[in-house]
């Protein structure tokens, strides 16, 4: 069964410092993993996907994440924090196999300081 | 393009009540997927719909149950509300299923408090 684990509920970063949110998952095929991020009151919002083609992927809003299969590791990471990131961001896993349906981790919100 | 309506965007219910939450997919998207958001939490699979059928099912009773409609709007009902029913109810829609990667794009929700 696929799942997902995201590493700290809550990360604090300084205005125009790196971010890094983990997330490990596991899967027993080739997996799809993706990240979303969720602001108050809102829906999901897609950043990046990764579909077994590069394992650096480049998403919206300057994030980028890296596909570790030896790690099971999809962290994501931004280089410099703008305000407006802080939000709450979520890993999601899908098995290639029947339906699309992604599993989420618990989620981390990223606080963004001054 | 329009994108993933949901309505009502809030609600209040009592325990044992029944509730149907609306979806309406974004413009060419026949999947529909829903959604529970506890608080604090990551949003937990209901259901999805592909074509007006249930294509796949999450660990749910049996009194959450919902339709797709031709024109792939959906509505998601819940029976016999309880108060851990309380949560945020999120519909994504998407293009195909069958291992497709197409991401999933989500409404808003529908906050849902059961007194």
């Amino acid at each position: 069964a696929q799942s997902v684990t995201q590493l700290g509920s809550h990360v604090s970063v300084s205005e125009g410092a790196l971010v890094l949110l983990r997330c490990n998952y596991s899967s027993s095929v080739p997996p799809y993993l993706f990240w979303y991020v969720q602001y108050p009151n809102q829906g999901l919002q897609l950043l990046l996907k990764y579909t077994s083609a590069a394992t650096l992927v480049k998403g919206i809003n300057g994030f980028e994440a890296e596909f570790k299969k030896s790690e099971t590791s999809f962290h994501l990471t931004k280089p410099s924090a703008h305000m407006s990131d802080a939000a709450e961001y979520f890993c999601a896993v899908s098995d290639f196999k029947g339906s699309y349906i992604p599993t989420f981790g618990r989620g981390t919100s990223l606080i963004v300081h001054p | 393009e329009t994108g993933v309506t949901q309505s009502p965007t809030h609600l209040i219910k009592t325990r044992g009540q029944q509730v149907t939450l609306r979806c309406s997919s974004q413009s060419g998207h026949n999947t529909v997927s829903w959604y529970q958001q506890a608080l604090g939490q990551g949003p937990q699979f209901i259901f999805q719909y592909y074509r007006e059928e249930e294509n796949g099912r999450g660990n749910f009773p049996p009194r959450f149950s919902g339709l797709q409609f031709p024109n792939y709007s959906s509505e998601l009902n819940v029976n016999a509300l309880e108060l851990d029913d309380s949560a945020l109810y999120l519909c994504a829609s998407s293009l195909g299923t069958g291992g497709s990667n197409q991401p999933q794009h989500f409404g808003d929700g529908t906050r849902l408090s059961i007194l």
